[in-house]
């Protein structure tokens, strides 16, 4: 069936780069999401891809999709304290519009 | 404003007393679903609808109950509230037909915590 897996924790040095990574196990998967989520509040997309990109720039955001190995990342250049929050991966076939979320990653950014 | 409304945003509630969280979009999306997130869990999909009168079981179903009768409202309701219900709940909606698919971006509401005791 179809899965999302994604670490639950990352810790990071503000100023330094996060990769939060993804994989997932849908094939057919067509769009790739990056939701955050800020303490106390809903999720909000943060980004999203389609599986026939490889990249995705986005100011400090990049998105980088290995469709061969189902791997989706999410790199945060410069990383801040106002990056610390829950980013959940996301995929969703074309013939769909329900979306599969992972469990979360918790991006935390000590000084 | 392009928005998803929860209501309430805090519940605390007693085990057994029934109780309706409720959850209204105003972008003409034709799909809602409701999550729960927990600890180490992530969001787990609870029912979802496709449109008017149309929805089904998603992963955790078991204790709740939902309808669709206008497009914009999908209630959530708990008829016989239990302690494992404590949790954080969010409604969500996505796809708008008239505008098409894209890349159907799902927008979510504020959430609901609820606590069962």
């Amino acid at each position: 069936g179809e899965d999302v897996e994604q670490s639950l924790f990352l810790s990071v040095r503000e100023g330094d780069s996060s990769v939060i990574n993804c994989t997932y196990t849908d094939s057919s998967s067509t769009y790739l999401y990056w939701y955050k989520q800020e303490p106390g509040a809903g999720l909000q997309l943060l980004t999203y891809i389609f599986s026939n990109m490889d990249m995705k720039q986005d100011q400090r955001l990049t998105v980088l999709l290995n469709k061969k190995d189902k791997h989706l990342s999410l790199r945060i250049a410069d990383t801040q304290t106002g990056d610390s929050a829950i980013y959940f991966c996301a995929e969703r076939t074309g013939g769909s519009y329900i979306p599969t979320f992972g469990r979360g990653t918790s991006l935390i950014v000590h000084p | 404003e392009a928005q998803v409304t929860q209501n309430p945003r805090y519940l605390i509630t007693v085990t057994g007393k029934k109780l309706t969280v409720t959850c209204s979009q105003n972008m003409n999306h034709e799909y809602m679903s409701w999550y729960r997130q927990d600890p180490g869990l992530g969001l787990r999909q609870i029912y979802y609808s496709m449109n008017v009168e149309v929805t089904d079981k998603g992963d955790v179903p078991e204790g709740y109950k939902v309808s669709r009768k206008e497009k914009r409202n999908f209630p959530l309701i708990l008829e016989s509230p239990s302690p494992n219900q404590t949790s954080l709940y969010f409604c969500a909606s996505s796809f708008d037909r008239l505008r098409g698919q894209g890349a159907t971006e799902a927008f979510f509401g504020q959430g609901t915590r609820l606590t069962v005791v």
